[in-house]
């Protein structure tokens, strides 16, 4: 079956410090790849996505690049600010056709937390 | 108008009360999805809806009854809950029209149950 890999957490930087978060995955054919992000009381938002290998998704400096090769899709950015404190979840999709009707699997999420 | 919507934000009920989740969105999405999630945990799978059918149901407690009157509107209907029922309750919605699109989340409805 489908699976998510992401580092565990929780992730502490310094504001303008470099973040990434890495997610690993394992599929069968060729499915998308998102990253969501979730505010503290808030739902999930998509942050970015990538679609087919090669593919990078970027949204407010955040960037992650789907890589086949590595099975592997890392979220990053140059430098985090306090408001991006949140909990970042890596998630698939193995398309809708057939019986999956755009299910998602998600990582476990990564808590991260930006001080002044 | 591209968000999803969820009434109540906050609910609180007893093991013995009937209460209803509604989730509504007007992107003319056809697929609609319920999610339980714990806190700090990701979102498990409840319900997948495609065109008004229940297409998917993740072996979920009968205490839990979904409905989808229309294209636009989803509920979740409770009843009988346990207190291991408490947690965020997301709703989400995706076009049809195309592999690979993502999934819309409303801002959930955060459920105790006494």
């Amino acid at each position: 079956g489908n699976s998510v890999t992401q580092m565990e957490g929780p992730v502490t930087l310094s504001e303008e410090a470099f973040l990434t978060i890495n997610c690993t995955y394992t599929a069968t054919g060729y499915p998308s790849l998102f990253w969501y992000v979730q505010y503290p009381g808030e739902g999930l938002q998509l942050l970015l996505k990538a679609t087919k290998a090669d593919d990078k998704g970027s949204n407010k400096g955040f960037e992650a690049t789907y890589r086949k090769e590595t099975t592997s899709f890392h979220l990053e950015k140059g430098s985090v600010q306090v408001s991006d404190s949140a909990v970042y979840f890596c998630a698939l999709s193995a398309g809708a056709g057939g019986t999956s009707y755009g299910k998602l699997t998600f990582g476990q999420g990564t808590i991260l937390t930006v001080h002044p | 108008d591209t968000e999803v919507t969820q009434t109540p934000k906050h609910l609180v009920m007893g093991m013995t009360n009937k209460k209803s989740l509604k989730c509504e969105q007007h992107m003319g999405h056809r697929a609609m999805y319920w999610y339980k999630q714990k806190a700090k945990k990701p979102p498990e799978l409840m319900f997948v809806y495609s065109y008004e059918k229940l297409s998917i149901n993740e072996s979920v407690p009968s205490r839990f009854s979904p409905e989808c009157p229309n294209s636009s509107l989803l509920n979740l209907h409770l009843h009988a809950l346990q207190p291991e029922d408490s947690a965020l309750y997301l709703c989400a919605s995706r076009t049809e029209a195309g592999r690979y699109n993502e999934q819309f989340f409303g801002p959930g409805t955060r459920l105790t149950v006494l």
